[in-house]
């Protein structure tokens, strides 16, 4: 089966600090994957996804990522947090042929002011 | 409304008792999914709607978990004889159409559900 892995559970940063959080993919086929974000007390809500193309996604806050194909990897980063990104952010994949996302665990980001 | 809703936000059941939890999607979306997550966990899939049809219930996690969406628009979901292990957000999420390549999949709040 499917699985998606998130390495941090929960991350404490101070502002302006840099993030990366990891997320790895047990599958061979061709998949699209997702960041989702889900701020305090407010719904799950796309950050970004890739499909194809440029590896490098640029999504919504200045969060970005990378598709590593050969390390089935879709890890997340933001060069600068603030205080507003403490958030929990889950990674997600759906195979080519499907439409049900699978997540992983998540972690929680807290950003100290 | 502007995005999905569920009803109720919260709600705690003595174990045996049934519950139904209400999901308003995105006015228009076809698309309509159900996830349950656990506390600490990520979503997991339980059922998907395409309009009316149940297309995909292979998450549904026991034949107490019953899902409907009899006009293609609200859906309900329906736990019977609750269980303790049945404690989590249970999430519903629409999309315009199926194909996630152009469709993003919104979520409403979630509903707490807790089995005493």
């Amino acid at each position: 089966a499917q699985s998606v892995s998130q390495h941090n559970h929960h991350v404490i940063l101070s502002e302006a600090a840099s993030l990366e959080l990891g997320c790895n993919y047990s599958y061979g086929g061709t998949v699209n994957l997702f960041w989702y974000v889900q701020y305090p007390g407010q719904h799950l809500q796309l950050l970004l996804k890739y499909f194809s193309g440029d590896p490098l996604v640029k999504g919504i806050k200045g969060f970005e990522a990378e598709f590593i194909k050969s390390k089935f990897s879709f890890n997340l980063r933001k060069p600068s947090v603030q205080w507003s990104d403490t958030a929990e952010y889950f990674c997600a994949v759906i195979l080519s042929n499907d439409y049900k996302l699978s997540f992983g665990a998540g972690t929680t980001v807290t950003v100290r002011a | 409304g502007a995005g999905v809703s569920q009803s109720p936000r919260y709600k705690v059941a003595k174990r045996g008792q049934d519950v139904a939890l209400r999901c308003d999607p995105i006015s228009g979306h076809v698309s309509l999914f159900w996830y349950q997550q656990a506390l600490g966990q990520g979503p997991e899939f339980l059922t998907y709607f395409q309009n009316e049809a149940q297309l995909d219930k292979s998450g549904l996690p026991s034949d107490r978990f019953f899902a409907e969406r009899p006009e293609g628009s609200v859906s309900t979901l329906k736990i019977q004889r609750t269980q303790q292990e049945d404690s989590a957000v249970y999430l519903c999420a629409s999309s315009l159409e199926l194909n996630p390549l152009y469709n993003e999949q919104f979520f409403g709040p979630g509903t707490r559900l807790t089995v005493l």
